[in-house]
């Protein structure tokens, strides 16, 4: 049974830096992409980045203007994001999420969220 | 700031068909295939269809897609209860070379 865990819900002071964690576990972790996805309240759902175990590659939404790392540890098939300089429309909820091998944009299994409150 | 456009809201009651779209262009949808996310508030979003069409295990054959240009489109036949959520679409944007998704569509079962 394919699972994806993720770490607890955050608050951080405008400024700070956040760091998520998404513990995969149920099938091989180098099978797969993966990627994050939010939602901040009222609004729908956004791309943040993805990551491909196989080559440590990340690729990351424009709108982050670089202040987003995809990560990832093999060896514990745990995935990370973090998100640098946040502000208060960096609060929302986290997902990360397993990409469906051979679809595009097709997400198959996800985490079940980690919140982040950006608050002074 | 999404490149996908979806009508705000839908509804109907039980029973009926109801029917949704996603608008977006020649780089996305005009060339990808389209998915759709089932998404409760408090819960995870849900992959309902991928590939325009095709439903992963466990996903009743009331929901169907279909795509057709740069539109493509999700209907729920015999529309329940459970189905009040919010529907995304999502695809693959070659010029932006990311995933994007829909505005999002509020289904609301009368």
């Amino acid at each position: 049974q394919v699972q994806l865990v993720q770490s607890g819900a955050e608050v951080r002071k405008p400024g700070s830096s956040v760091k998520v964690s998404c513990k995969a576990s149920g099938d091989t972790f180098d099978k797969f992409i993966f990627t994050w996805v939010r939602q901040a309240p009222g609004q729908g759902l956004e791309w943040v980045g993805g990551f491909v175990p196989t080559v440590a590659a990340s690729s990351h939404s424009q709108h982050f203007q670089g202040r987003v790392s995809i990560t990832a540890d093999k060896s514990a098939t745990t995935l990370y994001m973090e998100l640098t300089n946040v502000t208060s429309e960096d609060t929302a909820m986290y997902y990360c999420a397993r990409g469906l091998v051979g679809y595009p944009a097709a997400f198959d299994f996800w985490g079940q969220g980690t919140l982040v409150t950006v608050s002074s | 700031q999404s490149v996908l456009t979806q009508p705000p809201s839908a509804s109907a009651t039980p029973g009926q068909t109801l029917s949704m779209s996603c608008s977006g262009s020649s780089s996305n949808v005009g060339q990808n295939p389209v998915n759709w996310y089932q998404h409760i508030p408090g819960m995870a979003p849900k992959l309902l269809l991928y590939s325009d069409n095709q439903r992963p295990s466990g996903v009743p054959d009331r929901f169907s897609g279909s795509r057709s240009g740069a539109s493509a489109s999700l209907a729920i036949i015999g529309l329940q209860s459970e189905d009040e959520a919010d529907y995304y679409c999502a695809t693959w944007d070659d010029t932006l070379d990311v995933p994007v998704f829909g505005t999002g569509t509020k289904v609301t079962v009368l």
